[in-house]
């Protein structure tokens, strides 16, 4: 099955400094690789997802990019704010099975 | 507000007890999916199903169960409940098969603690 492999387990940055997060997969026929990003206590929220054939998608602050080849993808937040402060889950989908989660990373935020 | 319902937010019982856990899924998903987060941890995925029918199996304890019904609403059934069951049980329902075009989301969860 797949397997997915999330670093850095924490992260800590200054307010307006950029944050990645990275994360490599096992499987070559995964195709959907999306980011989740979960605040103390609460559920886990779609923030950005990417499918194979395209290799950076961007949505304001926040981007994604994928090495098909190398067969890993990033997360990247740039001018980051308190509110970023959050645990980041990447994961990855075949497309016939589940989605494989990432360990997760704890973002932190300073003012 | 993601769509997805769950029920109860919170849950505490002893140790030996059975709860069941409930979900309704956002409206046209067919798929439900239940997730267990302990402190600390990641999202483990228990077990998915589709259209009433199991589809998927994770790391599910024989202490566990799981049934979508006909109305597509999920129960998660967890017996002789044991200290290390305490955690945060999240269900989520994509349309189909997870995909682009097929998203996954999360309901609030309910978090269960077993003294």
């Amino acid at each position: 099955g797949e397997n997915v492999e999330q670093h850095p387990s924490t992260l800590s940055v200054q307010e307006g400094d950029s944050a990645v997060i990275k994360c490599t997969y096992s499987d070559s026929a995964s195709n959907y690789f999306p980011w989740y990003k979960q605040e103390l206590g609460k559920r886990p929220q779609l923030i950005i997802d990417i499918r194979s054939n395209v290799g950076e998608k961007k949505d304001q602050r926040i981007a994604v990019t994928l090495n098909k080849t190398a067969k890993h993808f990033s997360l990247h937040i740039t001018e980051t704010q308190p509110e970023d402060s959050a645990v980041y889950f990447c994961a990855a989908s075949p497309g016939y099975s589940t989605l494989t989660f990432g360990k997760g990373t704890m973002l932190l935020v300073s003012p | 507000d993601s769509g997805v319902t769950q029920t109860p937010k919170h849950l505490i019982t002893a140790t030996g007890q059975r709860v069941t856990l409930r979900c309704s899924p956002r409206s046209g998903d067919l798929s439900v999916y239940w997730y267990q987060q302990s402190l600390d941890q990641g999202l483990q995925f228990l077990i998915q199903y589709y259209n009433g029918e199991e589809r998927a199996k994770g790391n599910i304890l024989e202490r566990f169960s799981a049934q979508q019904f006909p109305d597509l609403h999920s129960e998660l059934n967890l017996s002789s409940l044991e200290l290390g069951d305490s955690a945060l049980y999240f269900c989520a329902s994509s349309e189909g098969q997870i995909s682009y075009n097929s998203p996954l989301h999360f309901g609030n969860g309910t978090r269960l603690t077993v003294t």
